[in-house]
């Protein structure tokens, strides 16, 4: 089957734009996870959902971070007003549920580069 | 808070030999998962291995395992027979809460023909 997807794949936009990444998770998971990639920070959550539940908003690192899921499926994480330490790889991964033991499948990633 | 903590920033390995990545972490819980992903230059995070803190044997798959030393903590990625293939980043990483992913810093392996 089809496993994460994620678009762009790359995306390049001048500070202070707001930019729209897309997460489509794998069919029939109901878990979804952002993370960002970086030189400086390595790889950090920023916020994960989870059905219907309210989101873990607990890793975005500023109120120009937000993310929304639609129907249960694809996600949107949108940066407003980027700046240049915001370039990154931003990696959406879903998991079949909440159990530990359960994996985190990863989509390709999006570039984001800030110039 | 947990940490993961990867010592190795790079390694250099022949063709066919045997690597061992190493990876300690820091918990307060004592039920907790940790898992291992390869990401080669491609970008992507490819699952390669879980092991469960209640888990009596250590995880296998394939030339994979993993060396689970609890009263150590610590859950080093042993890579059989090494291949060209294997080349990438490789990172440690321990499910907080049953939520999220932590990361270590991760160790670049490279195989030598």
């Amino acid at each position: 089957g089809a496993g994460v997807s994620q678009s762009p794949s790359n995306k390049v936009t001048e500070k202070g734009k707001d930019v729209e990444l897309r997460c489509d998770p794998i069919s029939g998971h109901t878990a979804l996870y952002w993370y960002r990639q970086s030189l400086g920070q390595g790889l950090e959550f920023l916020i994960y959902f989870q059905g219907n539940s309210a989101p873990d908003k607990s890793g975005l690192p500023s109120d120009r971070f937000s993310a929304e899921r639609t129907g249960g499926s694809v996600s949107t994480l949108t940066i407003q007003r980027t700046q240049q330490e915001d370039s990154a790889v931003y990696l959406c991964a879903s998991s079949s549920s909440l159990k530990r033991r359960e994996t985190q499948y990863f989509g390709p990633g999006t570039r984001l580069l800030v110039l | 808070a947990q940490k993961i903590t990867q010592t190795q920033p790079g390694m250099f390995v022949q063709e066919k030999e045997a690597v061992t990545l190493d990876c300690t972490y820091d918990t307060s819980d004592q039920s907790y998962g940790l898992f291992w992903y390869k990401q080669p230059s491609s970008g992507e995070m490819i699952f390669l291995i879980y092991q469960g803190s209640y888990d009596e044997q250590n995880a296998t798959e394939g030339r994979y395992s993993l060396n689970f030393q609890k009263a150590r903590k610590s859950a080093n990625l042993v890579i059989s027979a090494s291949q060209l293939g294997d080349s990438a980043m490789y990172f440690c990483a321990m499910i907080q809460g049953a939520q999220k992913l932590v990361f270590g810093q991760g160790t670049r392996l490279t195989i030598n023909p």
